[in-house]
């Protein structure tokens, strides 16, 4: 069976911080895909990044950064030098040959300036 | 580009009541999605079309949810009569490439926060 978990519940970092989000996900398939999502106080979720189970390069987009581990069935973010903008819900999410998502619990993110 | 839209943004209601949601998605996208956050839980999956026709509704959690997509465009969801436990966030998700390959990025709206009371 599918399942995503995000075992942070909560984190507060300082501005400047790097913080790491973790998510695990739980698959039969082969072939799947992984993404985050983040969700502003706005309510929006805003699409950070997907990647598929064949290509297991890490990923740097700015301050973003992703570490997918087949080994560890783990598709961790982290964010370097933090700022008051990020603070938001972050999701990981999973999808397999159906399309529609899996998603975690959420890790609701503070960053105190 | 207009992205996923929703309406209302928020809905309160008596239990036994009626309420329909809305969605419009991202022009051209093909594939449209509901999903359900429960308060603290995790955003669960109800039901995908493509086009019109609904090609997955394994989520649905029961009769009282009605979901329709009259000409491939927008969609609404219905719920009658609601109950105390269909209280959430209701959100609404489209994608452009044809369903089948998990492939591609699902856009979402603001969703729909749904008081039952």
């Amino acid at each position: 069976a599918q399942k995503v978990t995000q075992a942070q519940t909560e984190i507060s970092v300082v501005e400047k911080e790097d913080v790491t989000l973790d998510c695990v996900y739980e698959t039969r398939d082969t072939t799947y895909y992984l993404f985050w999502y983040k969700q502003p106080p706005s309510g929006e979720l805003v699409f950070l990044i997907r990647r598929n189970s064949f290509d297991e390069q890490n990923e740097i987009s700015g301050r973003y950064s992703w570490n997918f581990q087949k080994s560890t069935s783990s598709f961790n973010f982290t964010i370097t030098a933090s700022q008051v903008v990020d603070s938001a819900v972050y999701f990981c999410a999973l999808s397999e040959w159906a399309n529609n998502l899996f998603f975690g619990t959420g890790t609701r993110l503070t960053v105190i300036p | 580009e207009a992205g996923v839209t929703q309406f209302p943004s928020h809905s309160v209601i008596e239990k036994g009541q009626t309420v329909t949601l809305r969605c419009d998605p991202i022009s051209g996208h093909d594939n449209l999605y509901w999903y359900r956050r429960v308060m603290g839980k995790e955003i669960k999956f109800l039901l995908h079309f493509v086009k019109e026709s609904k090609q997955d509704e394994s989520g649905m959690p029961n009769n009282r949810f009605l979901a329709e997509r009259t000409g491939g465009t927008y969609s609404t969801l219905k719920v009658q009569p609601a109950e105390l436990e269909d209280s959430g966030v209701y959100f609404c998700a489209s994608s452009h490439l044809r369903g089948g390959t998990g492939q591609e990025t699902q856009y979402f709206g603001p969703g729909t926060r749904l008081l039952v009371l």
